[in-house]
């Protein structure tokens, strides 16, 4: 069954950039695995962010970007904001069936 | 506005099975994907299978093969999650989310905690 990686934790400074990447244990992962990106926050259920590895929805802030970027998806935060401080999830696509990463626990400070 | 409901918390005895549902509101039912993900406390999201709201086709996850089925009642706009066989280590808030074109996650319930407990 694949296993999907993500950095479990970044800290980064308000107004700096970080980058979350999401790895698979099959190879490298293209478009075709639809990356998905969700932040969830304490007690909330998680929020889309980004699909099909760079598309924003609506509400989506304008310093998120999703990409691919060495074999792996990735979510990049421009510009962090104190309310960014959250956990992370990715989801890919993977052989018909849907498997979510770890999660990255980013901490602003 | 789209929007997911989902029903109340529940508490169960090891063994029992429950059912969740996800009422949808503000767009067409039939015309997206429903998928149910659990999240164990202080645990990742695991993503358990979807239906095809428009022709009732399902998939689900290996680790909850037999154990899980996913229906909806087209009439009234809603998904439903059955699990069963019980155990604590079912204990989690099960999510509904909504897929309304491959690739794309949008929407998701407020979650159902759910309770296995002696």
């Amino acid at each position: 069954q694949t296993v999907v990686t993500q950095e479990p934790s970044l800290t980064v400074s308000p107004g700096g950039t970080v980058t979350l990447t999401c790895a698979s244990s099959t190879g490298a992962v293209t478009s075709d695995y639809y990356p998905n990106w969700f932040q969830q926050k304490p007690g909330q259920a998680p929020r889309a962010l980004i699909y099909s590895t760079s598309n924003k929805h609506s509400w989506t802030p304008a310093r998120f970007s999703g990409s691919l970027l060495g074999g792996k998806a990735a979510l990049t935060l421009s510009g962090v904001q104190p309310e960014d401080e959250a956990e992370f999830y990715c989801l890919l696509f993977c052989g018909g069936a849907w498997v979510f990463g770890g999660g990255t626990k980013l901490t602003v400070l | 506005q789209v929007q997911l409901v989902q029903s109340g918390a529940e508490v169960k005895k090891p063994g029992a099975s429950v059912r969740v549902s996800c009422k949808a509101s503000g767009y067409s039912f039939t015309t997206c994907t429903i998928h149910w993900v659990r999240q164990a406390p202080g645990q990742r999201l695991e993503w358990m299978g979807w239906i095809s709201a428009g022709d009732g086709n399902t998939r689900y996850s290996q680790n909850f093969q037999g154990r899980v089925t996913i229906a909806t009642d087209t009439s009234a706009s809603t998904a439903f999650m059955e699990l069963s066989s019980l155990t604590s280590e079912d204990t989690a808030v099960y999510y509904c989310a909504r897929q309304p074109a491959l690739g794309v996650f949008d929407m998701w319930g407020q979650g159902t905690m759910v309770t296995v407990s002696s």
